[in-house]
C-alpha cells in the first residue's frame, strides 16, 4: 500500500521567511505527484502536480516542488511567504496502474506571523 | 459555473440516526470519492466510485455506505454503526477511471457533520 509522510505538522514562521516542507512516499513504481492547499474557510485546492518531465514543478502563488525519485521525496518550497500562505499543505501520491487512489499525508499547517 | 456541491455546510444529528450527506458535480467527472478529515489525520478515503452503479471500499469504510446511481451524485450515508462519525467530509471528483489520464481531484466545499 502507498504511504505519504509529512514531517513537522505544525509550521510557524514570518513573512519573508523561506518554506520548505517535506513530502516522503513508499512506492517504488511510476507515481504521480501533488501539493494540495486548503486556506481558512476554502476548498481544498490543488498547487501543484508532477506526472512526468522535468522533476522541478511550479505552481501557483509562487509554490514549486521537486521530484527525487531516488528519494522518493516531492518537497514543497517558497522563497519568500506572505500571511496570505497560512494554510494547511497536503502531498497526494497516486500509483500508476494501481487502482487509481490518492493517497494523502497528514498535512501541514502552516502560519505566517505578519 | 462548473464545480462540485456539498449540501449542507452543517450538519447536526443525534446519536444513532443515520444521515445522508449530498455530494453532486456537473463537471461531467467519471469518478468520484469520499474523503474524511479529522485533525492531525489528512484525508482518509471512505469510498470512490470509478464508474456509474460501481463503487469500491476505501481504507475506513466501516460505518459508512454509498450509491451511485446518476454520473453526478455520489451520496453518502453515516449509519448508527460509524463509532466516531463527527468529522469534515469531502467529496471529490476527477475526470476519468483510466491511469492514464489527468488524475487531478477536484474538492467540494465540505460537510461538517456533528454527532452527539
Amino acid at each position: 500500500a502507498q504511504s505519504v509522510s509529512q514531517h513537522n505538522h505544525h509550521v510557524i514562521l514570518s513573512e519573508a521567511a523561506s518554506l520548505e516542507l517535506g513530502c516522503n512516499y513508499s512506492y517504488g513504481g511510476t507515481v504521480n505527484l501533488f501539493w494540495y492547499v486548503q486556506y481558512p474557510g476554502q476548498h481544498l485546492q490543488l498547487l501543484l502536480k508532477y506526472f512526468s518531465g522535468d522533476p522541478l514543478v511550479k505552481g501557483i502563488k509562487g509554490f514549486e516542488a521537486e521530484f527525487i525519485k531516488s528519494k522518493f521525496s516531492f518537497n514543497l518550497r517558497k522563497p519568500s511567504v506572505q500571511w496570505s500562505d497560512t494554510a494547511e499543505y497536503f502531498c497526494a501520491v497516486n500509483a500508476l496502474y494501481g487502482n487509481n487512489r490518492l493517497a494523502f499525508g497528514k498535512g501541514n499547517q502552516v502560519v505566517v506571523i505578519p | 459555473d462548473g464545480g462540485i456541491t456539498q449540501s449542507p455546510k452543517y450538519l447536526f444529528r443525534k446519536e444513532g440516526q443515520n444521515v445522508t450527506l449530498s455530494c453532486e458535480q456537473n463537471l461531467n467527472h467519471d469518478a468520484m470519492y469520499w474523503y474524511r478529515q479529522d485533525p492531525g489525520q489528512g484525508l482518509r478515503l471512505i469510498y470512490y466510485s470509478q464508474i456509474v452503479n460501481d463503487f469500491q471500499k476505501g481504507d475506513i469504510a466501516e460505518g459508512y455506505s454509498v450509491s451511485r446511481e446518476k454520473k453526478e451524485s455520489f451520496p453518502l450515508t453515516v449509519t448508527s454503526a460509524q463509532k466516531n462519525p463527527t468529522a469534515f467530509y469531502l467529496c471529490a471528483s476527477s475526470i476519468g477511471r483510466e491511469a492514464t489520464l489527468s488524475y487531478e481531484q477536484y474538492f467540494g466545499p465540505g460537510t461538517r457533520l456533528t454527532v452527539t
